[in-house]
């Protein structure tokens, strides 16, 4: 079966310029997550979604990023004036939604975007 | 704040070795636990997870985990290595007061198996 897809698989971007990056999940996952990959701070949690709203963005590093997600399905994260600090891989992930609080499901990964700012 | 500790950066090792590899983290409460592995220029994949029951749980393609509470612990083990399992290893700790299921990682252990 598809899992979830993410695209760009690369992008390269001057600094200032804004960026999207998509994330489309796997069917039926209503939950869905967004990490990003960086050599300095490995893999940090950026911003969960619960079907179409996000109630959980503390990991977005500055107000340059937002997310949304439409449909319950297709995701686009947005760097606005994008920083040679946000070069990175940044990964989407999608799983059910937990049924029970405090008891996570498996989350899948996207293959990710490698993004670099020059 | 919750943090996951793997205590080796970089591992390398011979085929038919065996290996483990530590994880602990330092959230007292209830956790869940997985091992995530990354292969060369492949995504991340899930190896094993555990959420409750039986503290010794088994993943795909060889690999085992044990939770010990009492340690904050959930150290990867694998009896005799191949070259194929040469990859980045990431643990990750989802607290259950989290009902979001954020996933914490560790900062990945580079294993190399060597023929």
């Amino acid at each position: 079966g598809a899992g979830v897809s993410q695209s760009p698989s690369n992008k390269v971007t001057e600094k200032g310029k804004d960026v999207e990056l998509r994330c489309d999940p796997i069917s039926g996952h209503t939950a869905l997550y967004w990490y990003r990959q960086s050599l300095g701070q490995g893999l940090e949690f950026l911003i969960y979604f619960q079907g179409n709203s996000a109630p959980d963005k503390s990991g977005l590093p500055s107000d340059r990023f937002s997310a949304e997600r439409t449909g319950g399905s297709v995701s686009t994260l947005t760097i606005q004036r994008t920083q040679q600090e946000d070069s990175a891989v940044y990964l989407c992930a999608s799983s059910f939604l937990s049924t029970n609080l405090g008891q996570g499901e498996t989350q899948y990964f996207g293959p990710g975007t490698r993004l670099l700012v020059l | 704040a919750q943090s996951v500790s793997q205590h080796n950066h970089h591992v390398i090792l011979s085929e038919a070795a065996s290996l483990e590899l530590g994880c602990n983290y330092s959230y007292g409460g209830t956790v869940n636990l997985f091992w995530y592995v990354q292969y060369p220029g492949q995504h991340l994949q899930l190896l094993l997870k555990y959420f409750s029951g039986d503290p010794l749980v088994k993943g795909i393609k060889g690999f085992e985990a044990e939770f010990i509470k009492s340690k904050f612990s959930f150290n990867l083990r694998k009896p005799s290595v191949q070259w194929s399992d040469t990859a980045e290893y990431f643990c990750a700790v989802i607290e259950t007061t989290d009902s979001w299921g954020k996933l914490q990682f560790g900062a990945g252990t580079q294993v190399v198996v060597t023929p």
